[in-house]
């Protein structure tokens, strides 16, 4: 298995404009997460999908952030109107037990927002 | 105050040496407690997952839960210049709900 994918690895954007970040779970996964890194706060759970229903989104952190899972392969992480103060490495992990054993984290999106 | 605290190093020890690695938490209801790996723009990776108090140990890794003192620790034996990365805590109040609440990280570096 290629593991959890997403894209893209990196994305520069201005302030203002729509991001949407990707991620391919590992097939069989019934859990996905995505989550924000930054050095001042660390990583940050901000929404998890079971068998693709939203189950805690009270990690976005305002309206201008959301996500969708529209099928057990593919979810979207959308920031409109994204802010600098968006700028990190945002990472989406899946898992078969809800994440509490093992989640699986891909590679992350290192985003930029000048 | 943060809920989990975690010093950010950089810890810099020689080849072989045992590495000392600590979290403090401040909410008495964590009962699950992880450790994850994380190389240089890579995803982080689970290294130790242990519940409640006492000691696991997996190879070279030694993981440590005192919830009297709510403290953690990993201990990595004979340490490598592989095991250089930074090192994240993680932990949450109970099984059905997967709110991990992670420390910011300790970045570790192992000299040849």
């Amino acid at each position: 298995d290629a593991g959890v994918i997403q894209s893209p690895r990196h994305e520069v954007t201005e302030m203002g404009q729509e991001v949407t970040l990707r991620c391919k779970p590992i097939s069989g996964h019934d859990y996905l997460f995505w989550y924000r890194q930054t050095m001042m706060r660390g990583l940050e759970l901000l929404i998890y999908f079971n068998n693709n229903v939203p189950i805690d989104d009270s990690g976005m952190p305002e309206d201008r952030f959301s996500a969708k899972m529209p099928n057990a392969s593919f979810s979207t992480l959308k920031i409109q109107p994204s802010e600098p103060r968006d700028s990190a490495v945002y990472f989406c992990a899946s898992s078969t037990t809800g994440g509490r054993t093992e989640a699986f984290f891909g590679q992350g999106t290192r985003l930029t927002v000048v | 105050q943060k809920e989990v605290e975690q010093d950010p190093g950089p810890l810099s020890v020689p080849e072989g040496a045992i590495v000392s690695l600590n979290c403090t938490y401040s909410n008495s209801a964590f009962q699950y407690f992880m450790w994850y790996r994380q190389y240089s723009r890579k995803g982080p990776e689970l290294l130790m997952y242990t519940y409640s108090s006492g000691n696991k140990e997996d190879g070279r890794f030694t993981a440590q839960v005192d919830k009297s003192s709510k403290y953690i620790s990993l201990f990595i034996r004979d340490s490598q210049p592989s095991d250089s990365a930074t090192y994240l805590c993680a932990m949450t109040p109970h099984s059905g709900t997967y709110k991990y609440i992670f420390g910011t990280g300790t970045r570790l570096k192992v000299l040849a």
